[in-house]
Protein backbone atom coordinates (compact mmCIF):
# COMPACT_ATOMS: atom_id res chain seq x y z
CA UNK A 1 0.00 0.00 0.00
CA UNK A 2 1.08 3.79 -1.06
CA UNK A 3 1.58 5.02 2.39
CA UNK A 4 3.14 9.02 3.57
CA UNK A 5 4.59 8.76 7.42
CA UNK A 6 5.34 12.59 8.90
CA UNK A 7 6.86 12.20 12.38
CA UNK A 8 6.49 13.89 14.31
CA UNK A 9 3.02 14.56 14.85
CA UNK A 10 3.71 18.58 16.56
CA UNK A 11 7.02 20.03 16.92
CA UNK A 12 7.07 23.26 19.25
CA UNK A 13 10.82 25.09 18.89
CA UNK A 14 12.00 28.42 20.08
CA UNK A 15 12.10 31.53 17.67
CA UNK A 16 15.15 31.67 15.76
CA UNK A 17 16.03 27.57 15.64
CA UNK A 18 16.27 26.01 12.11
CA UNK A 19 14.30 23.13 12.02
CA UNK A 20 13.43 20.40 10.22
CA UNK A 21 10.39 18.47 9.30
CA UNK A 22 10.82 14.63 7.77
CA UNK A 23 8.50 12.66 5.39
CA UNK A 24 8.59 9.16 4.66
CA UNK A 25 6.71 7.27 1.90
CA UNK A 26 6.60 3.45 0.88
CA UNK A 27 7.09 3.57 -2.82
CA UNK A 28 9.94 5.11 -4.78
CA UNK A 29 8.15 5.02 -7.77
CA UNK A 30 6.63 8.59 -7.58
CA UNK A 31 6.25 11.31 -10.49
CA UNK A 32 6.76 14.18 -7.24
CA UNK A 33 6.81 14.98 -3.80
CA UNK A 34 4.92 18.13 -2.54
CA UNK A 35 5.36 20.55 0.77
CA UNK A 36 1.91 22.33 1.81
CA UNK A 37 1.44 24.51 4.40
CA UNK A 38 -1.86 24.70 5.96
CA UNK A 39 -2.85 27.17 8.93
CA UNK A 40 -6.18 26.54 11.13
CA UNK A 41 -9.27 26.66 9.48
CA UNK A 42 -7.39 27.07 6.27
CA UNK A 43 -6.28 25.89 2.99
CA UNK A 44 -3.82 24.19 2.04
CA UNK A 45 -0.80 26.69 0.56
CA UNK A 46 1.85 24.73 -1.53
CA UNK A 47 5.25 25.77 -0.22
CA UNK A 48 7.83 23.45 -2.44
CA UNK A 49 6.83 20.89 -5.37
CA UNK A 50 10.21 18.56 -6.09
CA UNK A 51 9.80 16.55 -9.59
CA UNK A 52 11.39 13.13 -9.21
CA UNK A 53 14.47 13.91 -10.92
CA UNK A 54 15.35 16.66 -8.67
CA UNK A 55 16.95 16.42 -5.32
CA UNK A 56 16.00 19.50 -3.51
CA UNK A 57 14.13 23.02 -3.73
CA UNK A 58 14.51 26.05 -2.23
CA UNK A 59 12.39 28.88 -1.47
CA UNK A 60 13.91 31.78 0.72
CA UNK A 61 14.03 30.19 4.38
CA UNK A 62 12.58 26.96 3.09
CA UNK A 63 14.74 23.87 1.44
CA UNK A 64 13.20 20.70 0.32
CA UNK A 65 14.98 17.09 -0.07
CA UNK A 66 14.10 14.12 -1.86
CA UNK A 67 15.95 10.83 -1.61
CA UNK A 68 13.60 8.52 -3.58
CA UNK A 69 15.88 5.18 -2.93
CA UNK A 70 15.41 5.68 0.79
CA UNK A 71 12.09 6.84 0.50
CA UNK A 72 12.50 10.28 2.53
CA UNK A 73 11.76 13.65 2.24
CA UNK A 74 12.87 16.39 4.37
CA UNK A 75 11.81 20.22 4.96
CA UNK A 76 14.46 22.38 6.47
CA UNK A 77 13.26 25.55 7.98
CA UNK A 78 15.81 28.36 8.80
CA UNK A 79 15.82 31.10 11.38
CA UNK A 80 12.21 30.15 12.37
CA UNK A 81 9.41 32.83 13.43
CA UNK A 82 6.03 33.04 14.88
CA UNK A 83 4.85 33.55 11.78
CA UNK A 84 5.76 30.36 10.24
CA UNK A 85 3.59 28.62 13.26
CA UNK A 86 1.13 26.24 11.01
CA UNK A 87 0.62 22.27 9.79
CA UNK A 88 3.06 21.28 7.74
CA UNK A 89 2.04 18.56 4.73
CA UNK A 90 3.61 16.02 2.43
CA UNK A 91 1.91 14.55 -0.34
CA UNK A 92 3.16 12.29 -2.90
CA UNK A 93 2.59 11.56 -6.34
CA UNK A 94 2.73 7.72 -6.89
CA UNK A 95 2.32 6.01 -10.40
CA UNK A 96 -0.55 3.57 -10.21
CA UNK A 97 -1.01 0.32 -12.43
CA UNK A 98 -2.98 2.27 -15.15
CA UNK A 99 -1.07 4.60 -15.84
CA UNK A 100 -2.04 7.30 -13.67
CA UNK A 101 -1.01 8.54 -10.76
CA UNK A 102 -2.63 9.25 -7.24
CA UNK A 103 -1.82 11.76 -4.46
CA UNK A 104 -1.21 10.01 -1.05
CA UNK A 105 -1.42 13.28 1.66
CA UNK A 106 0.64 12.56 5.20
CA UNK A 107 -1.31 13.47 8.28
CA UNK A 108 0.85 16.47 8.73
CA UNK A 109 3.30 17.75 11.35
CA UNK A 110 1.94 20.94 13.49
CA UNK A 111 4.36 23.00 13.95
CA UNK A 112 4.49 26.38 17.07
CA UNK A 113 7.41 28.64 16.98
CA UNK A 114 7.25 29.89 20.57
CA UNK A 115 8.18 33.85 20.88
CA UNK B 1 -6.09 35.75 -10.75
CA UNK B 2 -8.16 34.74 -8.10
CA UNK B 3 -6.58 30.93 -8.48
CA UNK B 4 -9.21 28.54 -6.83
CA UNK B 5 -12.51 29.64 -5.31
CA UNK B 6 -15.12 27.17 -3.51
CA UNK B 7 -18.71 27.81 -2.04
CA UNK B 8 -20.15 27.87 0.04
CA UNK B 9 -17.34 28.60 3.10
CA UNK B 10 -19.97 26.95 5.50
CA UNK B 11 -23.30 24.63 4.94
CA UNK B 12 -25.43 22.68 7.64
CA UNK B 13 -27.52 19.65 6.09
CA UNK B 14 -30.09 17.38 7.62
CA UNK B 15 -29.66 13.72 6.97
CA UNK B 16 -31.18 12.85 3.36
CA UNK B 17 -30.99 16.47 1.64
CA UNK B 18 -28.48 17.23 -1.31
CA UNK B 19 -26.45 20.00 -1.97
CA UNK B 20 -23.94 21.08 -4.81
CA UNK B 21 -20.82 22.40 -3.70
CA UNK B 22 -18.86 24.94 -6.39
CA UNK B 23 -15.52 25.08 -7.26
CA UNK B 24 -14.19 27.75 -10.19
CA UNK B 25 -10.60 27.91 -11.46
CA UNK B 26 -9.04 30.84 -13.61
CA UNK B 27 -5.87 29.97 -14.16
CA UNK B 28 -6.79 27.21 -17.13
CA UNK B 29 -5.71 24.03 -15.17
CA UNK B 30 -6.68 20.73 -17.14
CA UNK B 31 -6.42 18.90 -13.88
CA UNK B 32 -9.16 19.27 -11.02
CA UNK B 33 -9.53 17.17 -7.40
CA UNK B 34 -12.23 17.29 -4.83
CA UNK B 35 -10.49 15.79 -1.32
CA UNK B 36 -12.14 15.87 1.76
CA UNK B 37 -10.32 16.17 5.07
CA UNK B 38 -11.07 14.64 8.54
CA UNK B 39 -9.52 15.47 11.74
CA UNK B 40 -6.55 13.02 12.12
CA UNK B 41 -6.75 11.54 9.04
CA UNK B 42 -5.14 13.16 6.44
CA UNK B 43 -7.06 14.71 2.96
CA UNK B 44 -8.46 11.85 0.52
CA UNK B 45 -9.09 11.75 -2.86
CA UNK B 46 -12.83 11.83 -3.87
CA UNK B 47 -13.43 12.33 -7.39
CA UNK B 48 -10.66 14.07 -10.31
CA UNK B 49 -10.79 15.42 -13.68
CA UNK B 50 -8.57 15.44 -16.29
CA UNK B 51 -10.26 18.07 -18.62
CA UNK B 52 -13.56 18.84 -19.54
CA UNK B 53 -15.71 16.19 -20.02
CA UNK B 54 -13.32 13.62 -18.02
CA UNK B 55 -14.19 12.07 -14.61
CA UNK B 56 -12.82 9.36 -12.52
CA UNK B 57 -12.93 8.19 -9.25
CA UNK B 58 -10.77 8.76 -6.26
CA UNK B 59 -10.13 7.01 -2.96
CA UNK B 60 -13.43 7.29 -1.39
CA UNK B 61 -16.12 8.51 -4.40
CA UNK B 62 -18.97 6.54 -2.73
CA UNK B 63 -22.17 9.26 -1.79
CA UNK B 64 -20.61 11.87 -4.31
CA UNK B 65 -20.96 12.59 -8.13
CA UNK B 66 -19.16 15.43 -10.16
CA UNK B 67 -19.15 17.00 -13.45
CA UNK B 68 -17.07 18.51 -15.63
CA UNK B 69 -18.62 20.59 -18.75
CA UNK B 70 -16.25 23.39 -18.84
CA UNK B 71 -12.21 24.03 -18.10
CA UNK B 72 -13.35 26.31 -15.48
CA UNK B 73 -15.85 24.43 -13.24
CA UNK B 74 -15.66 21.06 -10.86
CA UNK B 75 -18.86 21.13 -9.04
CA UNK B 76 -19.65 17.92 -6.36
CA UNK B 77 -22.54 16.75 -5.56
CA UNK B 78 -23.92 14.88 -2.77
CA UNK B 79 -27.06 12.77 -3.22
CA UNK B 80 -28.75 11.94 0.42
CA UNK B 81 -26.46 13.33 3.12
CA UNK B 82 -25.40 11.18 5.89
CA UNK B 83 -23.70 12.20 9.09
CA UNK B 84 -20.43 10.57 7.46
CA UNK B 85 -19.87 13.39 5.49
CA UNK B 86 -19.37 15.44 7.37
CA UNK B 87 -15.87 17.14 7.15
CA UNK B 88 -14.00 20.08 5.08
CA UNK B 89 -13.98 19.46 1.14
CA UNK B 90 -11.06 21.37 -0.78
CA UNK B 91 -11.01 21.30 -4.65
CA UNK B 92 -7.85 21.63 -5.94
CA UNK B 93 -6.23 21.89 -9.68
CA UNK B 94 -3.21 21.91 -11.81
CA UNK B 95 -2.03 22.48 -14.87
CA UNK B 96 -0.82 18.82 -16.00
CA UNK B 97 -0.48 15.68 -14.18
CA UNK B 98 2.75 16.54 -12.29
CA UNK B 99 2.44 20.13 -11.69
CA UNK B 100 1.83 21.95 -8.46
CA UNK B 101 -1.56 21.33 -7.00
CA UNK B 102 -3.11 24.57 -5.51
CA UNK B 103 -6.34 24.29 -3.20
CA UNK B 104 -9.26 26.83 -2.67
CA UNK B 105 -10.12 27.52 0.93
CA UNK B 106 -12.63 24.73 1.44
CA UNK B 107 -16.27 24.27 2.51
CA UNK B 108 -17.12 23.30 6.36
CA UNK B 109 -20.03 20.80 5.75
CA UNK B 110 -21.81 19.34 8.84
CA UNK B 111 -24.68 16.63 8.61
CA UNK B 112 -26.91 16.52 11.67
Amino acid sequence: KQEVTQIPAALSVPEGENLVLNCSFTDSAIYNLQWFRQDPGKGLTSLLLIQSSQREQTSGRLNASLDKSSGRSTLYIAASQPGDSATYLCAVSFGTQGGSEKLVFGKGTKLTVNP
Amino acid sequence: NAGVTQTPKFRILKIGQSMTLQCTQDMNHNYMYWYRQDPGMGLKLIYYSVGAGITDKGEVPNGYNVSRSTTEDFPLRLELAAPSQTSVYFCASSKNRVGAQYFGPGTRLTVL
